[in-house]
């Protein structure tokens, strides 16, 4: 079955700095790559997606990056500001059904 | 519009009791996800229902664990009797298109502890 793999699990930094994080995934046969975010007291918000047949997708301050050769993709965050702070979840739709296969989360803490 | 709803956002109880969790999808939505997260990892499928249909419950961990969905509209899981091991926060998520691959809206969740 599909294993997703998610890193760093904990990301410290400045605000105004950069925040990426990295997931890499077994099937080949993936297509479509969900980013969400999950804030303290809710639950997980899509924030970005991506699927196969596109290598970067922006959005303001978030990308997304796919090298599906490599199976891995990439959450970037730029000029990080407080209110980024949250744990940021990769995932992979297993199926046409929309089974998600999520990596094990990021808690980023961005610091003034 | 209101989100996805679940209720109670807490809940602890003792091994070999039973809990209820409930989920209210958004209105309309014909697809309903549960989902579970232990201890720091990943959340993990537990099953999805299209309409009142169990359309795949392959992520459910046994059969102390039940999951209805009466009507099409609100789903519940139960589990009897809980274990330790089921301690973990329960999230819901719905989405509309039967196609499956539109947005899942999550639910604060609920949190279980089994003591």
């Amino acid at each position: 079955g599909e294993n997703v793999e998610q890193h760093p699990s904990t990301l410290s930094v400045q605000e105004g700095d950069s925040a990426v994080i990295k997931c890499t995934y077994s099937d080949s046969a993936s297509n479509y790559f969900p980013w969400y975010k999950q804030e303290l007291g809710k639950g997980p918000q899509l924030i970005i997606d991506i699927r196969s047949n596109v290598g970067e997708k922006k959005d303001q301050r978030i990308a997304v990056t796919l090298n599906k050769t490599a199976k891995h993709f990439s959450l970037h965050i730029t000029e990080t500001q407080p209110e980024d702070s949250a744990v940021y979840f990769c995932a992979v739709y297993l199926d046409s059904w929309g089974k998600l296969q999520f990596g094990a989360g990021t808690q980023v803490v961005v610091t003034p | 519009e209101a989100g996805v709803t679940q209720f109670p956002s807490h809940s602890v109880i003792e091994k070999g009791q039973t809990v209820t969790l409930r989920c209210d999808p958004i209105s309309g939505h014909d697809n309903l996800y549960w989902y579970r997260r232990v201890m720091g990892k990943e959340i993990k499928f537990l099953l999805h229902f299209v309409k009142e249909s169990k359309q795949d419950e392959s992520g459910m961990p046994n059969n102390r664990f039940l999951a209805e969905r009466t009507g099409g509209t609100y789903s519940t899981l139960k589990v009897q009797p809980a274990e330790l091991e089921d301690s973990g926060v329960y999230f819901c998520a719905s989405s509309q298109s039967l196609a499956g691959k539109s947005e899942q809206f999550f639910g604060p969740g609920t949190r279980l502890t089994v003591l």
